[in-house]
């Protein structure tokens, strides 16, 4: 079985541009999740999204957002870049929103 | 809501040494709970999970955890590390009608020879 996969793996960005990350969720999964995990910071919520609607939303901007397409796959955008951006965010999918979460590698953004 | 406190930010220990990483949580809803190991440049990997049932959960790697509910805790355990245990490892908790989980702070195992 496939894992988790997110692309790209790394992203260099400037401030103010725009970043586009991806996520496909194992087979049969359909929630998937988005978190931040910046320098010493831990892991932060992002966003939940299940059945193609976004079901919870972590205390973020709202420059951050994302959406569910209908093979739950799931794209998170990011406008307006800081340099507080900069962190690994890490998307994880379930099965159901009552099964563990299974996370994929991370896409790595730089904003320079 | 919930909450977790991973009461260790690092903990080393010496290889074939018995280790506790130590995980207390709060949350006015009954819960699951997780233990996530991560290796550097790397998502997260599920060690274990108590969802219902006994306490005491076994994992992958030779870890298991213990639920105690009148503490609120959830210490994960292994008998004999190894330096290949050498990672991040983070508590998490997930109300049982809830969908995100809430992730501790994160605990950093480093195993000596």
């Amino acid at each position: 079985e496939a894992g988790v996969t997110q692309s790209p793996t790394h992203l260099i960005k400037t401030r103010g541009q725009q970043a586009t990350l991806r996520c496909s969720p194992i087979s049969g999964h359909t929630s998937v999740y988005w978190y931040q995990q910046a320098l010493g910071l831990g892991l932060q919520f992002l966003l939940w999204y299940d059945e193609g609607e976004e079901r919870n939303r972590g205390n973020f901007p709202p420059r951050f957002s994302g959406r569910q397409f209908p093979n739950y796959s799931s794209e998170l955008n990011v406008n307006a870049l800081e340099l507080e951006d900069s962190a690994l965010y890490l998307c994880a999918s379930s099965r159901d929103s009552n099964q563990p979460q299974h996370f994929g590698d991370g896409t790595r953004l730089s904003i320079l | 809501a919930q909450s977790v406190t991973q009461l260790d930010s690092q903990v080393p220990v010496f290889e074939e040494a018995p280790v506790e990483l130590r995980c207390n949580y709060s949350s006015s809803v009954s819960v699951y709970l997780f233990w996530y190991v991560q290796y550097p440049n790397q998502g997260l990997q599920l060690l274990l999970k108590y969802l219902s049932g006994s306490t005491l959960v076994k994992g992958i790697n030779g870890f298991e955890a213990e639920f105690n509910k009148s503490q609120t805790s959830f210490h994960l355990r292994k008998p004999s590390v190894h330096i290949s245990d050498t990672a991040e490892y983070f508590c998490a908790v997930k109300g049982t009608n809830a969908g995100k989980s809430t992730f501790g702070d994160g605990t950093t195992l480093t195993v000596k020879p």
